[in-house]
């Protein structure tokens, strides 16, 4: 268990409809990463936040959102679901957004197990 | 933009030494990391390097020139347990701090 807990670990739902996947960070990490990994392919980022706040942003497409609560937790909200966006999602944790005191300014991310999402 | 290349898979037999290559592109660079991933499961970190140098951590080594843009893993005496996709990440700080990663080298160790 690496402390990042992602809910619902398997969802299966239809073309148009609208999902939210659910993150709480390890314990003492203020930032949440968000990343896509699609069948065959590489861990696509999405969007970070640290302590509520938007920090960085990727490729993430309008029909997607995120946010951090006050409590840590992150939600990503998929909208309008195509067959395209079935996938593998991960949410991951660091103690800071840009550095982390346990490996002399890195930033290690935790990842959980992920969310899959197959979309019909 | 950012840019990360490695080779999409390698075999290599049980007890052998194997080395994957890295090369990357990115205007603001902040460090390389490379993770480990089974298949269907999380990614898992297993080194961090910022400077020039070889980073040992027991059998695993990771090497980064940052002036060539290359890094390479090396796994020694490799175990059936290795076969995985390796994951090279960049942290980039353009536009935010965000670790990029590559699509992955798919490590098959055969007996």
């Amino acid at each position: 268990d690496s402390g990042v807990t992602q809910t619902p670990k398997h969802l299966i739902t239809a073309t148009g409809q609208r999902v939210t996947l659910r993150c709480s960070p390890r314990s003492g990490d203020l930032s949440v990463y968000w990343y896509q990994q699609s069948l065959d392919q590489g861990l696509q980022f999405l969007i970070q936040y640290y302590n509520g706040e938007e920090r960085a942003k990727g490729n993430i497409l309008e029909r997607f959102s995120a946010q951090q609560f006050p409590d840590l937790h992150s939600e990503l909200n998929l909208s309008s679901l195509e067959l395209g966006d079935s996938a593998l999602y991960f949410c991951a944790s660091s103690v800071s957004g840009d550095r982390d005191r346990g490996l002399g300014g890195a930033n290690v991310l935790t990842f959980g197990a992920g969310s899959r999402l197959t979309v019909l | 933009g950012q840019n990360i290349d490695q080779p999409t898979e390698m075999t290599a037999t049980e007890g052998a030494i194997v080395q994957i290559n890295c090369t990357y592109q990115t205007s603001g660079f902040n460090g390389l990391f490379w993770y480990q991933q089974h298949a269907g499961e999380a990614p898992t970190f297993l080194s961090y390097n910022v400077l020039d140098g070889l980073e040992e951590k027991g059998r695993f080594s990771s090497f980064l020139s940052r002036s060539k843009g290359y890094s390479y893993l090396l796994l020694k005496e490799l175990q059936m347990k290795d076969s995985a996709s390796y994951l090279c990440a960049v942290r980039d700080n353009t536009g935010g701090f965000k670790t990029i990663f590559g699509a992955g080298t798919r490590l098959f160790v055969k007996a």
